[in-house]
C-alpha cells in the first residue's frame, strides 16, 4: 500500500524555466515531509524539508509547498539547471515516531540545455 | 569524514546462498537504516536501529536479519537468498529523530 505517491515518472524542462514536481500522500498523520535528489549509482541526498506547521519552505532555487487539506506537496525549482537532472523522491513521516520514512516512487527530471 | 560507506557495490548470488551487506558510518550517528529499492519503486524500510544493541523491523523485514553491536556498523544479513531479493540496498544514518538521513552509495544485489 503506497502511502506516498509521485504520479509523474518523468518530467522534461528547458533550462531556465520552472520545474514543478508533485507528491501526494494518504496518511493524515504525516507531519514531516522531505525531498531527496538521486543521481545514478549514488545514494539519495537530502534537498529540502517542510513541517506540517508551515505551508512553504524556501532554500535558494528550491521551494516546497504543502497543502495539508489536499494531502499534496510540490517542489519548485527556479530556474532549472542541467545539473538538476536527477531522480527526485518525496518522503513523509510521523515526526513523533521519528523512525520510519515512507518514500514515493520518484520522478526523473531532465533539464534540457 | 567518509560518511556512510557500503560494501560490496555489486554482488551476484545464487538462490539459497547467504551474504552480509556491510554498512558503516563515521559520523557517530545513533540512528541507522536499511532500505531496498526495486525498479520503478520508492525506497522501502527493511530494518532500523536507534542505537547500539537496539534494532527493529521496518516495512519489509522478511528474509533479512540485522545486528548493531557498535555505533558505527549496521550489517544486513540475507540467510537464504531468493530472486525476490534482487534489488538495490541503501544504508542510511542520522544523528537524531529530528534530522535528515544521510545515505550510502548503495549495494546492487542480483539473485539468480
Amino acid at each position: 500500500d503506497q502511502q506516498v505517491k509521485q504520479n509523474s515518472p518523468s518530467l522534461s524542462v528547458q533550462e531556465g524555466r520552472i520545474s514543478i514536481l508533485n507528491c501526494d500522500y494518504t496518511n493524515s498523520m504525516f507531519d514531516y515531509f522531505l525531498w531527496y535528489k538521486k543521481y545514478p549509482a549514488e545514494g539519495p541526498t537530502f534537498l529540502i524539508s517542510i513541517s506540517s506547521i508551515k505551508d512553504k519552505n524556501e532554500d535558494g532555487r528550491f521551494t516546497v509547498f504543502l497543502n495539508k487539506s489536499a494531502k499534496h506537496l510540490s517542489l519548485h525549482i527556479v530556474p532549472s539547471q542541467p545539473g538538476d537532472s536527477a531522480v527526485y523522491f518525496c518522503a513523509a513521516s510521523v515526526s513523533n515516531t521519528g523512525n520510519q520514512f515512507y518514500f514515493g516512487t520518484g520522478t526523473s527530471l531532465t533539464v534540457i540545455p | 569524514n567518509a560518511g556512510v560507506t557500503q560494501t560490496p557495490k555489486f554482488r551476484i548470488l545464487k538462490i539459497g546462498q547467504s551474504m552480509t551487506l556491510q554498512c558503516a558510518q563515521d559520523m557517530n550517528h545513533n540512528y541507522m537504516y536499511w532500505y531496498r529499492q526495486d525498479p520503478g519503486m520508492g525506497l522501502k524500510l527493511i530494518y532500523y536501529s536507534v542505537g547500539a544493541g537496539i534494532t527493529d523491523k521496518g516495512e519489509v523485514p522478511n528474509g533479512y536479519n540485522v545486528s548493531r553491536s557498535t555505533t558505527e556498523d549496521f550489517p544486513l544479513r540475507l540467510e537464504l537468498a531468493a530472486p525476490s531479493q534482487t534489488s538495490v540496498y541503501f544504508c542510511a544514518s542520522r544523528p537524531s529523530a529530528q534530522e535528515t538521513q544521510y545515505f550510502g552509495p548503495g549495494t546492487r544485489l542480483l539473485v539468480l
